[in-house]
């Protein structure tokens, strides 16, 4: 079985503010993790992935992720957040190539001028 | 713009009614994964095909049934709706079979039950 928890349904930070969204994962086995992002009105779009190669990921946008197994969380982090950056984030694992997609329910992040 | 299409982009109809869910991946891809979007239950998977061959299921009703064409194109049919099956229906698309590729997702297509 694998499962994602994303605490908490929101997060507002200021423009320039270290932006940091949380995930905690469950795999019976090593898991290959994702960040997708949804702006409003659109589908999810994938920012970055971890696939058992290094644990610190850069994806699009200037985010990156850090997979640590031994907390067993792959949290998202921006080291200066934009305005653009305002949209809805989900964390999501699959426990090996052929299980699916488990998402979590998604962290909305407000960024204020 | 993913490249995947999705139509209708709305569709509002009555329960008990029976609808059709449009999806076209983008050139070359050959998986198709149809997903579920809505407030109570969040983003659920429900199917997946590979090249006209479903390879998984997930929380999918008896109710709904889907299918891949020979041109990659792929239909989601919902029937006896109920309230509860308003939700946003997301299709995605990857090149090849397994959950570790990325997925391209499509706008979407919001379904309303009256």
């Amino acid at each position: 079985a694998q499962s994602v928890t994303q605490l908490g349904s929101h997060v507002s930070v200021s423009e320039g503010a270290l932006v940091l969204l949380r995930c905690n994962y469950s795999s019976s086995v090593p898991p290959y993790l994702f960040w997708y992002v949804q702006y409003p009105n659109q589908g999810l779009q994938l920012l970055l992935k971890y696939t058992s190669a290094a644990t610190l990921v850069k994806g699009i946008n200037g985010f990156e992720a850090e997979f640590k197994k031994s907390e067993t969380s792959f949290h998202l982090t921006k080291p200066s957040a934009h305005m653009s950056d305002a949209a809805e984030y989900f964390c999501a694992v699959s426990a090996g190539a052929n299980s699916k997609l488990t998402f979590g329910k998604g962290i909305t992040l407000s960024v204020r001028p | 713009d993913s490249g995947v299409t999705q139509t209708p982009k709305h569709l509002i109809t009555a329960t008990g009614q029976r609808v059709t869910l449009r999806c076209s991946p983008r050139s070359g891809d050959l998986s198709v994964y149809w997903y579920q979007q809505s407030l109570d239950q969040g983003l659920q998977f429900l199917i997946h095909y590979y090249n006209g061959e479903e390879r998984a299921k997930g929380n999918i009703l008896e109710r709904f049934s889907a299918q891949q064409f020979p041109d990659l194109h792929s239909e989601l049919n919902l029937s006896s709706l109920e309230l509860g099956d308003s939700a946003l229906y997301f299709c995605a698309s990857s090149p090849e079979g397994g959950f570790s590729y990325e997925q391209y997702f499509g706008p979407g297509t919001r379904l309303t039950v009256t």
